[in-house]
């Protein structure tokens, strides 16, 4: 079974600055998915950023972006230019690329990021 | 584009009630999960559904039921309350149509956050 690892239960950072948020995984698979979710204290989960395992680019979203070491079995999140809506919990999620199971994700216990103003 | 909604937003049922859950997939999507999240834990995926059946379902009991109706809406019943099954429960929607066309992204509603006494 897939397990995430999410070995920082609360990280903070100033306004503007930027922090890295960690995640190991554990798989026997050659083909997932990883995820970064983002959940604010409304509680509503939103995907901040998608990674294939078969692509050897990082994935980046505007100020979001990861590092992807797919031997080490490591996705971390960096966030630059940190602003204060990016407070929130943050969840590490994989899901595996099989087709011919259910696209369920395997979350992380998640992250607390404060940003202190 | 209509994102996924959850109704009610809270609940509470008393030990050995019934409760029903209902969520309303995002247009154009297929596939709903769906994931319990005790306070400060990470989801955990439930079940899901594709197609109007059961495709793949994680560590839960039999008292965790689900239907997904011919317009991809979903519920999930839960018999027998236990002081344990309080927790936010997560819908997320996604759209499979085989792996050259999958999203494989999942979004999420703002849960239901469900309280057993």
């Amino acid at each position: 079974a897939q397990t995430v690892t999410q070995s920082q239960p609360e990280m903070s950072v100033q306004e503007a600055e930027t922090v890295t948020l960690s995640c190991t995984y554990d798989t026997s698979e050659s083909d997932y998915y990883l995820f970064w979710y983002k959940q604010p204290p409304s509680r509503q989960m939103i995907l901040v950023i998608r990674q294939e395992a078969y692509k050897q680019q990082n994935a980046t979203e505007n100020r979001f972006s990861v590092n992807f070491q797919k031997a080490a079995k490591s996705f971390s999140l960096k966030i630059s230019d940190s602003q204060l809506g990016d407070a929130a919990m943050y969840f590490c999620a994989y899901r595996s690329g099989w087709q011919g199971g259910s696209e369920k994700l395997v979350f992380g216990k998640g992250t607390k990021l404060t940003v202190n103003p | 584009e209509t994102g996924v909604t959850q109704s009610p937003t809270h609940l509470i049922k008393t030990r050995g009630q019934q409760v029903t859950l209902r969520c309303s997939s995002q247009s154009g999507h297929n596939t709903v999960s769906w994931y319990q999240q005790a306070l400060g834990q990470g989801p955990q995926f439930i079940f899901q559904y594709y197609r109007e059946e059961e495709n793949g379902r994680g560590n839960f009991p039999p008292r965790f039921s689900g239907l997904q109706f011919p317009n991809y809406s979903s519920e999930l019943n839960v018999n027998a309350l236990e002081l344990d099954d309080s927790a936010l429960y997560l819908c997320a929607s996604s759209f499979n149509g085989g792996r050259a066309r999958s999203s494989y992204e999942q979004y999420f509603g703002p849960g239901t956050r469900l309280t057993v006494t």
